[in-house]
């Protein structure tokens, strides 16, 4: 089944200590965006890789990393979270077929807590 | 500057009653619109794209460049529409990018 695979669905942590939330995709697709979702803010896109070795910075990259070491995988990095970095966040991945539109497929969320 | 606006953060209807979702948009180039999904427990989705001109699940959307709107409607609503919709505008064109700037989102509520 195509899909996008976030872990882990929920974490607690405190501040300060380093975590990763993974993801994966199984589509082989090249464009892959991290998104958090907080209320009344709606979706808002932390960092995106275009392909393997190529990220960019999106509109909230602070406090946050990524890399893309393979096609399939993007993990997001919080070095020393804080308490504002609590939220739920979105993985999504889609081909980049020239001019044409290619949905971008979500994973199922990582609700994260950050006492 | 690039923004999608969602006025409403709720909206309840009565089953069979109309429902439309509003949504405008602030973009200098020509904009390309989509309506996401998200009913509860599962992931976002893709519901529809203005380019398409098509009709999902009964709902329409329409693209009016002059009011800069891209409102979500159908004519009769029905309880397994109740979910999280959320418009959406995609910057950057040719390959270059996909990324979506999305609205606050407006929780569609459908009373029996």
């Amino acid at each position: 089944e195509a899909q996008v695979t976030q872990n882990p669905r929920y974490l607690i942590t405190v501040t300060g200590k380093k975590l990763t939330v993974t993801c994966s995709q199984n589509m082989n697709h090249e464009y892959m965006s991290w998104y958090r979702q907080d209320p009344g803010l709606g979706l808002r896109q932390i960092y995106y890789s275009m392909n393997v070795e190529v990220t960019d910075k999106g509109d909230v990259p602070e406090g946050y990393k990524v890399s893309r070491k393979e096609k399939r995988n993007f993990p997001l990095i919080l070095e020393s979270p804080s308490p504002n970095q609590t939220s739920l966040y979105f993985c999504a991945s889609s081909s980049l077929p020239g001019q044409r539109y290619s949905p971008l497929h979500f994973g199922n969320g990582t609700r994260l807590t950050v006492t | 500057a690039q923004r999608v606006t969602q006025p409403e953060k709720l909206l309840s209807v009565f089953k069979g009653a109309p429902v439309e979702l509003k949504c405008n948009y602030s973009y200098s180039g020509s904009p390309e619109l989509f309506w996401y999904v998200q009913y509860s427990r599962q992931r976002l989705q893709l519901l529809l794209r203005h380019i398409s001109r098509e009709s999902i699940k009964g709902f329409t959307a329409d693209l009016n460049k002059g009011e800069t709107s891209f409102h979500l409607k159908k004519p009769f609503a029905q309880e397994e529409d109740s979910a999280m919709y959320y418009c959406a505008l995609r910057v950057g064109y040719g390959g270059a990018t996909n990324k979506l700037i999305f609205g606050t989102g407006t929780l569609l509520a459908v009373q029996p």
